[in-house]
């Protein structure tokens, strides 16, 4: 059975600290990893990983890929009370049906 | 957001009523999905759509239904709406030949 695993499921943190949010995989076809950021609503796009060792980044938010290992990490650097929300990991692992498997999810907590 | 509206938002209703949700879209995208949202266990998938009338099952779809008639309208049915149905639904969309999945403002139900 396809599985996503995100840890921790929660964490809280002050400002100003870096985080590492983690997500393991466990599916017979993979194609794709991305994560989703959701606030007190819908989840809304953060990356997409396809390629092993190749940073995407965007502003204080850097995400990596292992297929080896079979995980990725989602770093935040100098977190703000603003990056307070759910974080979302999911595998996309059906072939040109975008169906994706995701993860519990890890709830952040920026305190000022 | 302005692409996929959802209704309704709010619905409560009683054991064994049958129940419609509608998902509507403006951007002519040929995937919609349905999930659900459940505290511990992120998104998981009821159904999903690649085409008008072209519909397959997700992980979670015992007690749920769908039709698509049209391009821009996805339905998710309960039949016979069950305590366990309580949750949020979301619906989502994607261009073909993508991963990105954009998401609509949910739909929380609640079955009493």
């Amino acid at each position: 059975e396809d599985k996503v695993v995100q840890s921790p499921l929660s964490l809280v943190v002050h400002e100003g600290d870096t985080v590492t949010l983690n997500c393991s995989y466990e599916v017979t076809n993979f194609r794709s990893l991305l994560w989703y950021k959701q606030e007190k609503k819908a989840p809304t796009f953060l990356f997409m990983l396809t390629s092993s060792g190749i940073e995407k980044k965007s502003g204080r938010l850097s995400s990596i890929l292992d297929k080896k290992e079979l995980f990725s990490i989602l770093n935040i650097t100098a977190t703000q009370t603003g990056d307070s929300a759910i974080y979302l990991c999911a595998v996309e692992a059906a072939k040109d049906t975008g169906k994706l498997i995701f993860g519990q999810g890890t709830t952040l907590q920026v305190k000022p | 957001d302005a692409g996929i509206t959802q209704s309704p938002r709010h619905k409560v209703t009683e054991t064994g009523t049958p129940v419609t949700l509608r998902c509507h879209q403006t951007e002519n995208h040929r995937y919609m999905y349905w999930y659900r949202q459940d505290p511990g266990h992120g998104l998981r998938l009821i159904h999903y759509s690649y085409g008008v009338k072209d519909t397959d099952k997700g992980e979670v779809s015992d007690g749920y239904s769908v039709s698509r008639s049209k391009t821009e309208d996805f339905l998710l049915t309960l039949e016979s709406a069950t305590s366990s149905q309580t949750s949020v639904y979301f619906c989502a969309i994607s261009p073909a030949g993508t991963y990105e999945q954009y998401f609509g403002p949910g739909t929380r139900l609640t079955v009493t």
